[in-house]
């Protein structure tokens, strides 16, 4: 079936450096969604990316889409304490079922002050 | 306007027994989804709801099942429950099936099962 992995698991940064997560499926995505799940919280969406090739930004946050349609990154530039969370991406395939997601592993963020 | 809403926000149970959840989507929302996420782990989804209808499974056993009512709540229930299905189950809502733009799923804030 359908996966959609995340890199890195897990990064710890110091509170200004960059960070980036990737995110791979191992089929075509009609489009992707970024959530944020804060310790102890629930997802929570960011942005959807619906082109080949789209980037769309957030103040420090930039979220790319791959021209293929079967990747994705969420860059953080310098990093706030406020950032620490789990980031998931989640796509649908297409011609798939319309609404099920396949959420990403994860990449759980740790900002250093 | 209320967000999704979960009861309860934790539950005891102990092996063999049965555990029912609930979700009260965004006011408006038709499609219901269930997530089970183990601690430390991914989401993993479990079942989605829309219309009153059950439209897709995820790969889970016949012992976890559910329902959507006429007012598009919904209830989760895990029959014969075993210590790994400990973990957080979260319900989220959306707005409308056939418009991509309006598929972005909102969260509610879950329910801990712990089995003992």
């Amino acid at each position: 079936g359908q996966q959609v992995m995340q890199i890195p698991q897990y990064q710890h940064v110091q509170e200004g450096e960059d960070f980036t997560t990737y995110c791979n499926s191992s089929t075509t995505l009609s489009n992707i969604q970024w959530y944020k799940q804060r310790p102890g919280g629930h997802p929570v969406f960011l942005i959807q990316l619906v082109k080949s090739g789209e980037v769309k930004k957030q103040k420090r946050l930039t979220f790319q889409f791959g021209e293929a349609k079967k990747n994705s990154s969420l860059h953080i530039t310098a990093t706030q304490t406020t950032d620490v969370g789990t980031y998931f991406c989640a796509g649908r395939n297409y011609g798939g079922a319309t609404n099920k997601l396949i959420f990403g592993t994860g990449t759980l963020l740790a900002v250093q002050p | 306007e209320a967000g999704v809403t979960q009861s309860p926000t934790h539950l005891i149970k102990t092996r063999g027994q049965q555990a029912t959840l609930r979700c009260s989507p965004i006011s408006g929302h038709t499609s219901v989804y269930w997530y089970q996420q183990a601690l430390g782990l991914g989401l993993q989804f479990l079942l989605w709801y829309d219309e009153g209808e059950e439209r897709n499974r995820g790969n889970f056993p016949p012992r976890f099942s559910g329902r959507q009512f006429p007012n598009y709540s919904s209830e989760l229930n895990v029959n014969a429950l075993e210590l790994e299905d400990s973990a957080l189950y979260l319900c989220a809502s959306s707005l409308d099936k056939s418009l991509v733009a309006k598929n972005i799923q909102y969260f509610g804030a879950g329910t801990r099962l712990s089995v003992l």
